[in-house]
């Protein structure tokens, strides 16, 4: 069974940093893209970035180009994304996804003062 | 502004059909037959109903079905049960810088 669990989510104060990460298992991870999708509160779905197998090709929405990195260990099944100068608007529920099939249960993002 | 355009609400009586429309442009959905459908119920994460326009996920019901037509993606919901009602979001690939895009979401209200 594929199963994705985000971790690291949180309150941080504006112009902040959190690191997100996505445990996975249930399938051959450094098989697949790997996502990460947020939804800000009452709203609806934004594409963030995503990253090849191999970490070769990574791609951002541009609201979060240069502020955001993905990235991924294949060793460890594990996605990341490294989140800088946050700002309110980056608040949000942060899902994890395999390849845009299976998603994790997400992990909320709070930036506030 | 979301890139691809649903309507923001349809509802349906039980046993009924319903249809929800998600338009594009020759970029996105018109260009590919990368379009995805997700249903996520309230407090859930979205699950994927139908993907490449109209192949549904093992253990997805066959009443939801999928299609396309130039610029515009559909999902089809037959047999409406209560359980459908949920908020819909439609995705589609597209050849900008922003490689994934969604729709704004419908919300499926079962009378």
């Amino acid at each position: 069974e594929v199963q994705l669990v985000e971790s690291g989510g949180g309150l941080v104060q504006p112009g902040g940093s959190l690191r997100l990460s996505c445990a996975a298992s249930g399938f051959t991870f450094s098989s697949y893209w790997m996502s990460w999708v947020r939804q800000a509160p009452g709203k609806g779905l934004e594409w963030v970035a995503n990253i090849k197998q191999d970490g070769s090709e990574k791609y951002y929405v541009d609201s979060v180009k240069g502020r955001f990195t993905i990235s991924r260990d294949n060793a460890k099944n594990s996605l990341y994304l490294q989140m800088n100068s946050l700002r309110a608007e980056d608040t949000a529920v942060y899902y994890c996804a395999r390849d845009n099939d299976h998603w994790g249960q997400g992990t909320l993002v709070t930036v506030s003062s | 502004q979301s890139a691809l355009t649903q309507p923001a609400s349809v509802s349906g009586s039980p046993g009924q059909s319903i249809t929800i429309s998600c338009t594009g442009t020759s970029s996105d959905v018109g260009g590919y037959n990368y379009v995805s459908w997700y249903q996520q119920h309230p407090g859930k994460a979205p699950k994927l109903m139908i993907y490449e326009v109209s192949n549904r996920p093992s253990g997805v019901s066959n009443r939801f079905s999928g299609s396309k037509s130039g610029n515009t993606a559909s999902l089809t919901i037959s047999g409406l049960q209560a359980e459908d009602e949920a908020d819909y979001y439609c995705s589609s690939y597209t050849s900008s810088s922003t490689p994934w895009v969604f729709g704004g979401g419908t919300k499926l209200t079962v009378l």
